[in-house]
């Protein structure tokens, strides 16, 4: 069975600085990696996502994250925090078939001015 | 615009007391989720239908029981909440055959409190 570690439960940074996520996964073949935000009292609203090929992917709001598969790694990074960039950050794992997603416990990202 | 919808978006119920909580979606996706969330937890899946075809988590409790009635709607039933049933609880979809390769649509959840 797939799994999903988020090292990091809060991180705290400055407007303008750059981000990194951290995300580790556990699964014996190539796995379906994405990462999830999700601001307050809200649901979770995908950011990108990797099956295949290039291992770096872009998603919205101008976050990309690498898939290391040699660290069992898919790290979130974004060059510039916005404010609107505080929220909470998940990790998840998916297989072929229908195997529903595993999640991260998810990183708390605040951003002060 | 297509989505998922949770209502109501906050729930108070009573200890011990039926409760339903309700998703509906526009996506015409045949895959549908239910995960709850407790605070700073991870979303833990419940179950999730492919089409009628119910499946549920081993550790699910027995309290927990879901009804989708058609493919755009789906019903949490906690049959007799407790404190530790408190949470966030998120309704997803998917498109099925190609699993999550489409990823999951969420809807905004319902924060269930139980007194």
């Amino acid at each position: 069975a797939q799994s999903v570690t988020q090292p990091d439960i809060h991180i705290t940074v400055s407007e303008g600085a750059s981000l990194e996520l951290r995300c580790n996964y556990s699964y014996g073949a190539t796995p379906y990696l994405f990462w999830y935000v999700q601001s307050p009292g809200q649901g979770l609203q995908l950011l990108l996502k990797y099956f295949s090929g290039d291992t770096l992917v872009q998603g919205i709001k101008g976050f990309e994250a690498e898939f290391k598969r040699s660290q069992s790694s898919f790290n979130l990074r974004k060059p510039s925090v916005h404010w609107s960039d505080a929220a909470e950050y998940f990790c998840a794992v998916g297989a072929r078939g229908n195997t529903p997603l595993v999640f991260g416990k998810g990183t708390r990202l605040s951003v002060i001015a | 615009d297509a989505m998922v919808i949770q209502n109501p978006r906050y729930q108070v119920t009573q200890f011990g007391k039926p409760v339903t909580l309700s998703c509906s979606q526009t996506l015409n996706h045949n895959v549908m989720y239910w995960y709850q969330q407790k605070s700073s937890q991870a979303p833990k899946l419940l179950f999730h239908y492919y089409d009628k075809d119910f499946n549920n988590e081993a550790d699910t409790p027995d309290n927990f029981q879901s009804r989708r009635p058609n493919t755009s709607f789906c019903f949490l039933d906690i049959r007799s909440p407790g404190l530790g049933d408190a949470a966030m609880y998120l309704c997803a979809t998917s498109a099925g055959t190609g699993g999550p390769y489409y990823g999951y649509t969420f809807g905004s959840g319902t924060r269930l409190t139980v007194v």
